[in-house]
């Protein structure tokens, strides 16, 4: 069975320096898809970069990059230039390519911007 | 394009009281899901449909918990009857299960408080 395993449960940074959330899977797959999504504490689900397995190239959007490492089943995700707005839970989740639609999450990282 | 409508935004009932909670996805997704959030338990997936039809209802915690999509536009989850460990925020996410790399979204979720 898929798993998605995020390590720290609470990570604090400094105001306009870079953070780097950690996230580990365990599946027999091949193609896979992963995403990162953000949750403040307005509670909405915010999806906020994804991953192709079968794409090495790291995807980034503006601030937020992903360090994919297959081999390792390693997907961190990189915050540059970090900022208040950013304070909020981060999830890792981990969905196949076919067959079953469900995703799996992870227990999720907290997130702490230091003015 | 408005996103997933949940209501109520809140519930607060009294044990034994039927709760139920609705869902509108987005336009177009055929894939429907069912979450529930506890500080303890994290996110956990409830039940998910395709096409209007339960795939996967082997995280409804138990028969007291009901969920149907009579149509492409609609959902409901249903407690009957409510207990206070019923008390977490639900969530209901949409995607088009036809490409991988689409990704759930999100609703802004129910805040449930059995008294």
């Amino acid at each position: 069975a898929q798993t998605v395993t995020q390590s720290q449960p609470e990570m604090s940074v400094q105001e306009a320096e870079t953070v780097t959330l950690s996230c580990t899977y365990d599946t027999s797959e091949s193609d896979y898809y992963l995403f990162w999504y953000k949750q403040p504490p307005s509670r909405q689900m915010i999806l906020v970069i994804r991953q192709e397995a079968y794409k090495q190239q790291n995807a980034t959007e503006n601030r937020f990059s992903v360090n994919f490492q297959k081999a390792a089943k390693s997907f961190s995700l990189k915050i540059s230039d970090s900022q208040l707005g950013d304070a909020a839970m981060y999830f890792c989740a981990y969905r196949v390519t076919s067959g079953t639609y469900k995703y799996i999450f992870g227990t999720g990282t907290r997130l702490k911007v230091l003015a | 394009d408005a996103g997933v409508i949940q209501s109520p935004r809140h519930e607060v009932t009294e044990m034994g009281q039927e709760v139920t909670l609705r869902c509108k996805p987005i336009s177009g997704h055929n894939s429907l899901f069912w979450y529930r959030q506890t500080m303890m338990r994290g996110l956990e997936l409830l039940i998910y449909f395709n096409n209007n039809v339960p795939i996967d209802d082997s995280g409804m915690p138990e028969d007291r918990f009901s969920a149907k999509m009579p149509n492409a536009s609609f959902s409901t989850l249903k407690i009957q009857p409510s207990e206070p460990r019923d008390s977490a925020v639900y969530f209901c996410a949409s995607s088009f299960s036809g490409d991988g790399n689409q990704p759930q979204h999100f609703g802004d979720g129910t805040r449930l408080s059995i008294l």
